[in-house]
């Protein structure tokens, strides 16, 4: 099973700031890694797929890179919607897997 | 619109057996793989189990495989999870979720989710 680990845990940041956030394969995915945003108690939403492409009307300020087991989110400018729970998920490898999440939160 | 819409939570003793379904409306049913991911209270996404469309392969989480058995119905539109064996652990809100395309597990539509509680 490929283990995603998510850093940081918490990203206290202001309105306006840029986000950067990490998620780490165990082993190589490829680029096939995607980035879903959750806010509470509300579905996820996908916001990137096989790393880097932006799914249906994610706005530009979103975006993802990397590849094999390193992988980016970056937010260019936090708008007040963005503050939320971010989750990374492989489909390089059965059993799909998804990492722990990094919350966004306002400082 | 994509609308998913799930159904067939609530509680279930150790041991017990629940059966969710998924009704999908606003898109080609048949054609897209279709998944089950799972959230504990408080906690993270985790996967359970995914189906192929037309065809009807099936890959199951290592923690429900054996116990847990995903299965579809297109002439109904409609995705089903049945859950034997229910450990405590499988509490959680169980959402299904649409593929992004017919055969890759991104999930781009999700339910609202049903609330499956394990408890004596």
């Amino acid at each position: 099973e490929i283990m995603l680990t998510q850093s940081p845990a918490t990203l206290s940041l202001s309105p306006g700031e840029g986000a950067t956030l990490s998620c780490r394969a165990s082993q190589s995915v490829a680029s096939y890694l995607a980035w879903y945003q959750q806010k509470p108690g509300q579905a996820p939403r996908l916001l990137i797929y096989d790393a880097s492409n932006r799914a249906t009307d994610i706005p530009a300020r979103f975006s993802g890179s990397g590849s094999g087991t390193d992988f980016t989110l970056t937010i260019s400018s936090l708008e007040p919607e963005d503050f939320a729970v971010y989750y990374c998920q492989q489909r390089n490898n059965w059993p799909l897997t998804f990492g722990g999440g990094t919350k966004v939160e306002i400082k | 619109e994509v609308q998913l819409v799930e159904s067939g939570g609530g509680l279930a003793q150790p041991g017990g057996s629940l059966r969710l379904s998924c009704t999908a409306s606003g898109f080609a049913f048949a054609s897209y793989a279709m998944n089950w991911v799972r959230q504990a209270p408080g906690k993270g996404l985790e996967w359970v189990s995914t189906i192929s469309g037309s065809v009807g392969g099936t890959y199951y989480a290592d923690s429900v495989k054996g116990r847990f058995t995903i299965s579809r119905d297109n002439s109904k539109n409609t995705l089903y999870l049945q859950m034997n064996n229910l450990r405590a652990e499988d509490t959680a809100v169980y959402s299904c979720a649409k593929a992004r395309s017919p055969s890759i597990p991104y999930f781009d539509s999700w339910g609202q989710g049903a609330l499956v509680t394990v408890s004596s």
